[in-house]
Parts: structure tokens; sequence; C-alpha cells
């Protein structure tokens, strides 16, 4: 399977401690977004990379939140002091350019 | 603002009939719109994309318009199956920003 592929898929953790997702894109794809999702809501965007340049980033995205995509390739999105808010899907997306995102499964981010 | 509404937030329809969700945006500058079903627990995949120029696309049961002046589009659904049981949700692209909308939550029971 040639899509997009997050890990892992559900994690738990307690409240105050840091989680790392992981997303690897379609192998050609040089864009890559990740979005947070509430139980209910739409998708909201959080932040895309271009290759290895981090271009645009939401205002969801607060001082606790860390995205990287070091080589371009797969991406890491870190959550440090995790609060009960954070609870959520935490979907990414990759594309060609301006070609339709297609989206992995997600991780399903539970806090105790 | 830019937004995107979509109506009605769920619906139960019995398996076979046929089915039309709504989306009424306000985004500009307008790029496209897509339609994408969401399996729970999945992600979201794409259904339809439709430019400015197009009023109308097809995927195989799925048929989406889109009409630009009144800024609305519709997704029908025919001959509903148990597997259409999901969250639609429809995506405008305005400029760089993908807005999306909250989805309709469609249950098709036997």
């Amino acid at each position: 399977d040639t899509g997009v592929s997050q890990n892992p898929r559900h994690k738990i953790t307690k409240r105050g401690q840091n989680v790392t997702f992981r997303c690897d894109p379609i192998s050609e794809h040089n864009r890559l977004y990740w979005y947070r999702q509430t139980l209910g809501q739409g998708p909201e965007f959080l932040t895309y990379f271009q290759n290895e340049a981090q271009l645009e980033k939401s205002r969801l995205l607060s001082d606790r939140f860390s995205a990287e995509r070091p080589k371009g390739s797969f991406s890491t999105l870190e959550i440090q002091r995790t609060e009960q808010g954070d609870s959520a899907m935490y979907l990414c997306a990759s594309s060609l350019s301006d070609q339709p995102q297609h989206f992995g499964d997600g991780t399903r981010l539970s806090i105790l | 603002k830019n937004q995107v509404e979509q109506s009605p937030q769920s619906l139960i329809i019995l398996e076979g009939k046929n089915c039309t969700l709504q989306c009424n945006y306000t985004v500009s500058p307008f790029s496209n719109l897509r339609w994408y079903k969401q399996d729970t627990g999945r992600g979201p995949v794409s259904l339809t994309i439709m430019t400015f120029s197009e009023n109308t696309k097809s995927n195989g049961r799925y048929t989406a318009t889109l009409d630009a002046d009144t800024k609305q589009s519709s997704l029908h659904i025919t001959a509903s199956q148990l597997s259409d049981s999901a969250s639609y949700i429809c995506v405008v692209r305005g400029g760089d920003k993908l807005i999306f909308g909250t989805g309709t939550r469609l249950q098709v029971f036997p």
C-alpha cells in the first residue's frame, strides 16, 4: 500500500506527558499537511511543509506543538506537556504541489 | 470570513433510497470545491473535485453539483448502500487554503 501512513493509530497518555506522532507521505509528494479533528467537526489546519520547509503554521499550533520534516520525506508532530484539550484525531495529508491531498487514517490521541 | 456550512448535520435513510447533502460557502478567492467521504476512525477520501467552470461531476453513485453564482454545492447519493454510512465533508479551496465544512453524518439502515 503506497498511501499516507500514520503511526501510532492510537495513543493514550497522561496529562503533562509529551507525545510524538509520525507521518509517512506518499513518496513522490512534496507537500505534507497536519490537521486536527475533534468529534463532529471537520479537520482544522495546523501546519504544512513543502519539502523540508515549514511554510505555514496556524495560530492553533501553540508553542507546545512542534512539527518537523527533516529530509523532506516523513514528518513528526510533537506535543509537549499535553492537556485535556489536546485530545483529538491528528490527521496527516500529502499532495504533489496543488493537486488534491491524500489523507492518512490519523492518530487518535486520548489524554487521561 | 471564509466559511463552509453543511446541511443537514445528520441524516438517516433506508438502504436503496437516494439522498442529497448540501454545502454553502463564502470563500474568496474560489479555486475549487471537493467532497470527501470519511468513514469512522479513518481519514477523509476524495470523492469529487470541481472547479469554477464545472457544474456537475459524477463518481459512480455519487453526483456533485456546483453553482458558483449562488455559492452552493450538493452531493447526491443514488441507491444508497450500507457502506455509504460515513461523514461527508465539503471542502473549498480558497487561494492556498482549504476551508473544511463540519460534515454531514449519514447513516444507512437496512
